[in-house]
């Protein structure tokens, strides 16, 4: 079945420091992959997006993300924390044309000054 | 602003009244969607709608009927739920379904809490 999983359900990072969160997919299908972030009392709100064309996708807030095929991944990362960034972070694979998105469990980032 | 609307923000209730929740998209969107998130448990999606019409029930039980009168309303009727409904209820939109490459946008959510 396909499925998306994030390796860790919480990150804690210092203040400055490199945020990565992982996301893998199975599938021997590429889907269209979708990076959201949740802050407190507040929906699903779209990071970035990979459909086509180059691997290496940059979303707001200084977020950026790699599809790698040959890995099945589609981690997100961030070259220096802030604490503004504290928050819930999905990951969500859409592989029919239906645009049905499988959501990863979640990964809660804890950013520590 | 997400384009996504959701009335009430929060709503507690008893397990024996009735309530809506309503969800309002300004995006030109033809596919809406409902979707449970409950603490501890990755997000559940409940209901699918595209053009109106109902495309996905997700053995959600009764007491959640889903009403769709156009493209851009979307309402969740609720009746006699259970303290195991208590959740937050986030709707969402996106362009239409068959456009696998459009991402869902996302309201803030109803925080239902159920007595």
């Amino acid at each position: 079945a396909q499925s998306v999983t994030q390796l860790g359900s919480h990150v804690s990072v210092s203040e400055g420091a490199l945020v990565l969160l992982r996301c893998n997919y199975s599938s021997s299908v590429p889907p269209y992959l979708f990076w959201y972030v949740q802050y407190p009392n507040q929906g699903l709100q779209l990071l970035l997006k990979y459909t086509t064309g180059a691997t290496l996708v940059k979303g707001i807030n200084g977020f950026e993300a790699e599809f790698k095929k040959s890995e099945t991944s589609f981690h997100l990362t961030k070259p220096s924390a802030h604490m503004s960034d504290a928050a819930e972070y999905f990951c969500a694979a859409s592989w029919t044309s239906g645009s049905r998105l499988t959501f990863g469990e979640g990964t809660q980032l804890t950013v520590n000054p | 602003e997400t384009g996504v609307t959701q009335t009430p923000r929060h709503l507690v209730m008893g397990m024996t009244n009735k309530k809506s929740l309503k969800c309002e998209q300004h995006l030109g969107h033809n596919a809406m969607y409902w979707y449970k998130q409950s603490a501890k448990k990755p997000l559940e999606l409940m209901f699918v709608y595209n053009f109106k019409e109902q495309t996905e029930n997700n053995s959600v039980p009764s007491r959640f009927s889903p009403e769709c009168p156009n493209s851009s309303h979307l309402f969740l009727h609720l009746h006699t739920l259970q303290p195991e409904d208590s959740a937050l209820y986030l709707c969402a939109s996106s362009q239409e379904l068959g456009i696998g490459n459009q991402p869902q946008h996302f309201g803030d959510g109803t925080r239902l809490s159920i007595l």
